[in-house]
C-alpha cells in the first residue's frame, strides 16, 4: 500500500476561513516537506520539518514522527492560496522522498 | 536566489521516438533529481545524481536514461516514448541528497502522438 496517505484530495474554502491538510505515514519518516504547485506548474517549497512545528504567515505545519503524521494548517485563506498542495516524507532508511497524492485547494470569494 | 530551468516546456514526439529533456540549475547544488508526475498521483523518482557524472536509479528508471554532464545540468532521455508515458516531468535540486529542501523547475510536459 501507499506509504504516504494525503487527505483530503480536494478542498474548497471561502476567503477568510481556514482548514487543515494531513499526511499519514505507514512507517517512520525522518522529515517531511510541504509544497504548493502554482498555476504555472512550479512546486514551491513551503516547509521542511524534522520535528515539531513551523509557522510562516498564515501557514503552519506540524510533524510527529512517532505518531506518523504531518499537518498543514491554513488560516484566513486568500485567493492566491489556491493550488495543489503536496507533502513529501523523507524515509528514515535512505534519501528518498515519498510523495502524497496531493490536495487540490480552491479558495472562493 | 537561484533558478532551475527546464527545457522544453512541452515536448511532442512520436511513439517509439527517443526524446530528451534538459535541466539547468544555478544554485550550485550537488544533487539533482528527475521526477515524473501523473495526474492525481504523487511524484515518482526516475533518476537522481549526487555529483557530476554520478547517476542513481529511482523507482521508475526503466525506459529512461539520464546524464549529469556537469554540476549545473542534468538531462533525462525517454528511450522509446509510449503514449502511456504522457506526464509532467519535474527536475529538482538540493544541496545534498537528504535533509535539505528541494527546489523545483516548472516542469516539462511530454506529449506522445
Amino acid at each position: 500500500g501507499d506509504q504516504v496517505e494525503q487527505s483530503p484530495s480536494a478542498l474548497s474554502l471561502h476567503e477568510g476561513t481556514g482548514s487543515a491538510l494531513r499526511c499519514n505515514f505507514t512507517t517512520t519518516m525522518r522529515a517531511v516537506q510541504w509544497f504548493r504547485k502554482n498555476s504555472r506548474g512550479s512546486l514551491i517549497n513551503l516547509f521542511y520539518l524534522a520535528s515539531g512545528t513551523k509557522e510562516n504567515g498564515r501557514l503552519k505545519s506540524a510533524f510527529d514522527s512517532k505518531e506518523r503524521y504531518s499537518t498543514l494548517h491554513i488560516r484566513d485563506a486568500q485567493l492566491e492560496d489556491s493550488g495543489t498542495y503536496f507533502c513529501a516524507a523523507e524515509m528514515d532508511s535512505n534519501y528518498q522522498l515519498i510523495w502524497g497524492s496531493g490536495t487540490k485547494l480552491i479558495i472562493k470569494p | 536566489g537561484g533558478i532551475i530551468t527546464q527545457t522544453p516546456k512541452f515536448l511532442i514526439g512520436q511513439e517509439g521516438q527517443k526524446l530528451t529533456l534538459k535541466c539547468q540549475q544555478n544554485f550550485n547544488h550537488d544533487t539533482m533529481y528527475w521526477y515524473r508526475q501523473d495526474s492525481g498521483k504523487g511524484l515518482r523518482l526516475i533518476y537522481y545524481s549526487i555529483t557530476e557524472n554520478d547517476l542513481q536509479k529511482g523507482d521508475l528508471s526503466e525506459g529512461y536514461d539520464a546524464s549529469r554532464e556537469k554540476k549545473s545540468s542534468f538531462s533525462l532521455t525517454v528511450t522509446s516514448a509510449q503514449k502511456n508515458e504522457m506526464a509532467v516531468f519535474l527536475c529538482a535540486s538540493s544541496i545534498q541528497s537528504s535533509g535539505n529542501t528541494l527546489y523545483f523547475g516548472e516542469g516539462s510536459r511530454l506529449i506522445v502522438v
